[in-house]
């Protein structure tokens, strides 16, 4: 257990609707890293936060959105869903910004959305 | 920009002999390297990484990993693989400057 908990585990829903994913991050960690693990682009990275600032964004399109809250947890928004959102998505934390460290990435379980 | 490549998409190996999963690096200055493993619908566990010193480093589970400066390589290994060892490796690189990049993963199966 890496101490990353997501929230659901799963999510089915339709095309054009919104969900919600839910990332805790590990005790005393300050960053947030989201990520989309789909069979056809593999583990695509993202957005990052830290400390509850965006620090980097990754491969993360206009209808995707995140935020961290002041306890450090942190949520991705996902509208106007299309098929093609289908796809694992998992948050990971670290204890510093990450970049200029040799901090590891902690994985949570992955929430798998499914849209039909 | 940093990149890091898995030339191989699919290992097979017998149980009990020695195992290699391949990765390469590209990267501005001095690289962190990672391996991490994803079992069936779990996400990525964390099995090594290399920072600086030792060129070989050791790992959860019995694996280690040779980090090779000339040939710009981060190669997993395993003296003695186990059927429990099939799961998909990442390996990942992230250097001072940007954040980590993933390979495209390799499937690891050991048959019995």
């Amino acid at each position: 257990d890496s101490g990353v908990t997501q929230t659901p585990k799963h999510l089915i829903t339709a095309t054009g609707q919104r969900v919600t994913l839910r990332c805790s991050p590990r005790s005393g960690d300050l960053s947030v890293y989201w990520y989309q693990q789909s069979l056809d682009q593999g583990l695509q990275f993202l957005i990052q936060y830290y400390n509850g600032e965006e620090r980097a964004k990754g491969n993360i399109l206009e209808r995707f959105s995140a935020q961290q809250f002041p306890d450090l947890h942190s949520e991705l928004n996902l509208s106007s869903l299309e098929l093609g959102d289908s796809a694992l998505y998992f948050c990971a934390s670290t204890r510093g910004r990450g970049g200029t460290s040799s901090d590891t990435q902690y994985f949570g379980p992955g929430t798998r959305l499914t849209v039909l | 920009a940093q990149s890091v490549a898995q030339p191989e998409d699919q290992v097979n190996v017998a149980e009990g002999n020695p195992l290699t999963v391949k990765c390469t690096y590209s990267v501005s200055g001095n690289p962190y390297l990672f391996w991490y493993v994803q079992y069936p619908n779990r996400g990525l566990q964390f099995l090594l990484k290399y920072i600086t010193g030792d060129n070989l480093v050791k790992g959860s589970y019995g694996f280690e990993a040779e980090f090779n400066k000339s040939q710009t390589s981060f190669h997993l290994k395993k003296p003695s693989a186990l059927v429990s060892d099939s799961a998909l490796y990442f390996c990942a690189v992230r250097d001072i400057k940007n954040d980590m990049r993933f390979g495209a993963g390799t499937r690891l199966t050991v048959k019995p």
